[in-house]
Order: structure tokens, then C-alpha cells, then sequence
């Protein structure tokens, strides 16, 4: 049982460049979110979807795009990556009626 | 969501018991006290929530105050493999579902 699987773990973008974080759960879980760490901060909510085909926006959402054609899969897409966008990136899931985010290993991202 | 007040850092001797106490003193009668730690860039890990009532299981117990402003998370005999940024969160359980916001938390150094 893998959980909440991230990829990559790691990349170096150049500003003005895209990218796709990859994020998959195999628990069958309805909700999917996207949160982002800076150093020494708390995590702050990118986007969320609470089910295949729904969407929405969380607290930071400006400079990302999220898509959920599954109930496995949420992608998180960067475009015009800046230098603020630089952070660890942590995709969770949950089901809606049980406590407990259920959280990925991580994408450490870099923005030069 | 109310606002939560903790700690910035701990230390707690290994096999001795860790409190690490949060203030919600905002606290609506609909909201959740959620607990979560974080051990050392990992995504963050459940670890226990309540509404009024105290709350114990495998990993911690968490103590309400009556009056619900505050709280406490206690790990019974710390170990080593405790040590990890502790997040005391708020929130009504809602449609939708676990969307919670990290704070800042406390810092819990568990020393031999």
C-alpha cells in the first residue's frame, strides 16, 4: 500500500519555466489537496478537490493550476515559475467523514 | 477558524512525558481541536483530535480544558523519534472535510 505518492522529489526550474507536480493516492480517498512549506513555516493550502472533475481554491493559489480526471490523481502545474515559488510542496488526502490528512513524502522545489 | 497560540520550541528529557499546550481561546462550540506533528521535512502525520471530551489513543492524549480555550497534547514517555514540529489546529468539520491550516507550531526536541 503506497499511500500519497509524489514525484519528483526534487528539480531545479529556471525562472519563467513549467512544470507539473505529479501527486497519486491508492486509498480510494475523495478529497486530494495541495499545500506548500516555506523554510520555517507552517503549510499553506495551494488548491484542493473534494472529488474527480471539482476543484478549488485554497489560501496561496496564485501561480498554479490543479486538475483532478480522477479520483487517484491530482496534478499540481506551475507555469512561469518565479523565485517566490521556490518551497517544499506536499500533496494529502483524506476522506471527507474521518479525521486525518494522509500526506506525500514531498517535492522540493527551486527557482533560480 | 479560530486562531491558535503556541509555543515556539520545547525540549523534553527521552522516557519522560511531553505536554505541549495550545491556546484557541476563540474557539467556536463547532470546532475540532486537531493535533499533528511534523518530524523533520516529512509530510505532516495525524495525530489525534477531540471536540469536548479528553481524548487517548496509541500515540498521545489530548486534554481539553473545560471551557474549551485550551488544550494540551501529551506524549506519554517521549522518545528520541519524537522530536518533530507539533501543530495544534482548529476547525469545524465540515463538506470540506480536513482542509486545515498549519500554523507555525512548536518545535519539541527531545534530548537523551
Amino acid at each position: 500500500n503506497a499511500g500519497v505518492t509524489q514525484t519528483p522529489k526534487f528539480r531545479i526550474l529556471k525562472i519563467g519555466q513549467s512544470m507539473t507536480l505529479q501527486c497519486a493516492q491508492d486509498m480510494n480517498h475523495n478529497y486530494m489537496y495541495w499545500y506548500r512549506q516555506d523554510p520555517g513555516m507552517g503549510l499553506k493550502l495551494i488548491y484542493y478537490s473534494v472529488g474527480a472533475g471539482i476543484t478549488d481554491k485554497g489560501e496561496v493559489p496564485n501561480g498554479y493550476n490543479v486538475s483532478r480526471s480522477t479520483t487517484e490523481d491530482f496534478p499540481l502545474r506551475l507555469e512561469l515559475a518565479a523565485p517566490s515559488q521556490t518551497s517544499v510542496y506536499f500533496c494529502a488526502s483524506s476522506f471527507p467523514d474521518r479525521p486525518g490528512l494522509f500526506f506525500g513524502e514531498g517535492s522540493r522545489l527551486t527557482v533560480l | 477558524d479560530a486562531k491558535t497560540t503556541q509555543p515556539p520550541s520545547m525540549d523534553c528529557a527521552e522516557g519522560r512525558a511531553a505536554n505541549l499546550p495550545c491556546n484557541h481561546s476563540t474557539i467556536s462550540g463547532n470546532e475540532y481541536v486537531y493535533w499533528y506533528r511534523q518530524i523533520h521535512s516529512q509530510g505532516p502525520q495525524y495525530i489525534i483530535h477531540g471536540l469536548k471530551n479528553n481524548e487517548t489513543n496509541e500515540m498521545a492524549s489530548l486534554i481539553i480544558t473545560e471551557d474549551r480555550k485550551s488544550s494540551t497534547l501529551i506524549l506519554p514517555h517521549a522518545t528520541l523519534r519524537d522530536t518533530a514540529v507539533y501543530y495544534c489546529i482548529v476547525r469545524v468539520r465540515d463538506n470540506a472535510g480536513n482542509m486545515l491550516t498549519f500554523g507555525g507550531g512548536t518545535r519539541l526536541m527531545v534530548k537523551p
